[in-house]
């Protein structure tokens, strides 16, 4: 157990509707991170947060948008969903923002699994 | 370019033999590379990590190797386990400039363990 948890860990929905995904970091950690997996497809990065600020900025599409607010947790907003859409959306954290303190180990959660129908 | 290449994309190997999982990286200036294990369905969890100065580390039945001249890293798995089966994703930390750093993933390779 990495300490990181998402929900939902399933969802199902249609073209065009529009979801949220939860995750609270590791209890400490200040940056948490958004990637999204798609089928036989690497990790890739959408958005960092770090301390309740956009920290960088990854091929996130403007359908989508994140925030991280003040008890650290963070929520994932996907819009107008596509088909393309359906994936694992991993979120992790770290203590650090990532500098020269860190090792740049990230802690995962075990995903929310989205389908789009 | 950064990039982050990992060979074979997948492996099918029988219980109890060996095997070794390959990652190229053109990624620049290298401050680490990580190994990380993701069981199918679950998030990735870290294996080991290699830093410029360390050329080979074990962890268990898992060794590391790093050659930050070729800009090759390997991961070793000895006497495998059906519990093994899993995608392995190798991601290399650089310095991009101003105290930041950037992570760079590769598609991992996926290992099948079968009895």
């Amino acid at each position: 157990d990495s300490g990181v948890t998402q929900t939902p860990k399933h969802l199902i929905t249609a073209t065009g509707q529009r979801v949220t995904l939860r995750c609270s970091p590791r209890s400490g950690d200040l940056s948490v991170y958004w990637y999204q997996q798609s089928l036989d497809q690497g990790l890739q990065f959408l958005i960092q947060y770090y301390n309740g600020e956009e920290r960088a900025k990854g091929n996130i599409l403007e359908r989508f948008s994140a925030q991280q607010f003040p008890d650290l947790h963070s929520e994932l907003n996907l819009s107008s969903l596509e088909l393309g859409d359906s994936a694992l959306y991993f979120c992790a954290s770290s203590y650090y923002r990532d500098s020269y303190l860190s090792t740049g180990e990230l802690f995962f959660g075990e995903g929310s699994r989205l389908t789009v129908l | 370019k950064n990039q982050v290449e990992q060979s074979p994309q997948s492996l099918i190997i029988l219980e109890g033999k060996n095997c070794t999982l390959q990652c190229n990286y053109t990624v620049s200036p290298f401050s680490n590379l990580r190994w990380y294990k993701q069981d199918t369905g679950r998030g990735p969890v870290s294996l080991t990590i290699m830093t410029f100065s360390e050329n080979t580390k074990s962890n268990g039945r898992y060794t590391a190797t790093l050659d930050a001249d070729t800009k090759q890293s390997s991961l070793h798995i000895t006497a495998s386990q059906l519990s093994d089966s899993a995608s392995y994703i190798c991601v290399v930390r650089q310095y991009s400039g101003a105290g930041s750093y950037q992570l760079t993933f590769g598609k991992g390779t996926k290992l099948s363990v079968i009895p």
